[in-house]
């Protein structure tokens, strides 16, 4: 019979609360880390990116924290508003310097 | 400044026809990517080209798939004989630069394919 898609992890949060995404990654070679926000309907908008060189950076109500020991990558949003509901992708380059490895996705809801 | 441009938006094809789906990049920029999503899952690479020549293709099916970026015009990512699995969202992206670092894939907004 026709397979059943897997469910995409969920983030429920209250308008105004603080939201951490998390994301693994695989590839110790990759050096390039990048976190897209896609709305229904819509293509992966760029929120923030990282290198490898870095652990924190942070920009207008994100932060993006990478822990190269454990390949682990979060996206912090500030006072989470209604307009942040979307899927959140990690992607990676893996080395390659184009070639993006994608995640599954976090899909935030937020409750006004 | 106009973003990613994708065209159609949806696209209805039955088994067996030819899909041609087109993106015109960023202005600037001379770097087109194409990625495959599959509901819920993340976007999978397909193709990376630049203006006449395909870099890397290794996401894409042997058979069937094939993709070009001209001289002049938009990048087309051309499907033969379509089967149901085909049936996904495709991404263009594109960039100012092949390398990835410092200069994020723009993305556009895709064009969801459907095969009866």
């Amino acid at each position: 019979g026709e397979s059943v898609g897997l469910h995409l992890p969920t983030l429920s949060v209250q308008e105004g609360d603080n939201s951490i995404i998390n994301c693994a990654y695989s590839n110790s070679a990759s050096d390039y880390f990048i976190w897209y926000k896609q709305e229904s309907g819509k293509g992966p908008q760029f929120i923030i990116d990282i290198r490898s060189n870095m652990d924190k950076r942070q920009g207008q109500r994100v932060t993006v924290l990478l822990n190269k020991t454990v390949k682990h990558l979060s996206l912090q949003i500030a006072a989470t508003q209604p307009g942040d509901s979307a899927v959140y992708f990690c992607a990676e380059s893996g080395g390659s310097n184009y070639k993006l490895t994608f995640g599954k996705g976090t899909l935030l809801t937020v409750n006004p | 400044n106009a973003g990613v441009m994708q065209n159609p938006r949806h696209l209805v094809r039955r088994r067996g026809q030819e899909a041609r789906l087109r993106c015109s990049p960023m202005k600037g920029h001379s770097h087109v990517y194409w990625y495959r999503q599959l509901p819920e899952e993340g976007l999978k690479f397909m193709v990376y080209l630049q203006k006449e020549n395909i870099i890397d293709e290794s996401g894409m099916p042997k058979e069937r798939f094939s993709a070009e970026f001209p001289k002049e015009g938009p990048s087309i990512l051309r499907i033969q004989q379509v089967v149901r699995g085909d049936s996904a969202a495709y991404f263009c992206a594109s960039s100012p630069r092949g390398t990835v670092s410092n200069q994020p894939q723009h993305f556009g907004d895709g064009t969801r394919l459907s095969i009866l």
